[in-house]
């Protein structure tokens, strides 16, 4: 079945240091891929995503470019804040011609909780 | 335009307790999910409902059901609370690929 590897923290940074989570991934398809955002206290928001191979997804100073050669989709920004400090989630959707919802709507990744320092 | 909203924000149950937990959107979206957060585990699917009238089990559906009443609401009850559904719960609508996500539930079950 459908998988998502990511780098477990916590990780923890220095304020405009550069930032790179890793997330590696299994399907049997063509997926779509995405990071999701969690604020202290609060739902899941998407970031960024991105829905075909070498396609770049972008949002508030991240980045992930899908590499389907290295089935990834590592999330980096240049110059991290304290207020990106979050738990970070990478997932996927595998419903090739899908138009609904369904059990393999998203696929998660555990998480990576950041933490940024003054 | 609110998004998903859940009701309520915290709640503490005794084992063996029942209770609903609400959850509604207002996109007009066909699909919604019930997830549930635990440290470590990331986020696990509970039930999903594809559409009005339909719903189907998730990758941990014991212990709960659910209810999708109308296009905008799908509830997640719980018939016996025990101490390992202690937990946040969120609840999810889904516009093609992208997932919208309510505030969450916390529920601590003593």
């Amino acid at each position: 079945g459908d998988s998502v590897t990511q780098m477990e923290g916590p990780v923890t940074l220095s304020e405009e240091a550069f930032l790179t989570i890793n997330c590696t991934y299994t399907a049997t398809g063509y997926p779509s891929l995405f990071w999701y955002v969690q604020y202290p206290g609060e739902g899941l928001q998407l970031l960024l995503k991105a829905t075909k191979a070498d396609d770049k997804g972008s949002n508030k100073g991240f980045e992930a470019t899908y590499r389907k050669e290295t089935t990834s989709f590592h999330l980096e920004k240049g110059s991290v804040q304290v207020s990106d400090s979050a738990v970070y989630f990478c997932a996927l959707s595998d419903r090739v011609g899908y138009s609904g919802g369904g059990a393999d709507g998203l696929t998660f990744g555990k998480g990576t909780h950041l933490i940024i320092q003054p | 335009n609110a998004g998903v909203t859940q009701t309520p924000k915290f709640q503490v149950l005794k084992t063996g307790q029942s209770m609903t937990l609400q959850c509604a959107q207002d996109m007009n979206h066909n699909s919604m999910y019930w997830y549930r957060q635990d440290p470590g585990m990331g986020l696990r699917l509970i039930y999903y409902s594809a559409s009005e009238g339909t719903t189907d089990k998730g990758e941990v559906p014991n212990g709960y059901n659910v209810s999708r009443l109308n296009k905008r609401e799908f509830s997640l009850r719980l018939e016996s609370a025990a101490p390992s559904q202690t937990s946040v719960y969120f609840c999810a609508s889904i516009d093609e690929d992208e997932q919208y996500f309510g505030p969450g539930t916390r529920l601590t079950v003593t």
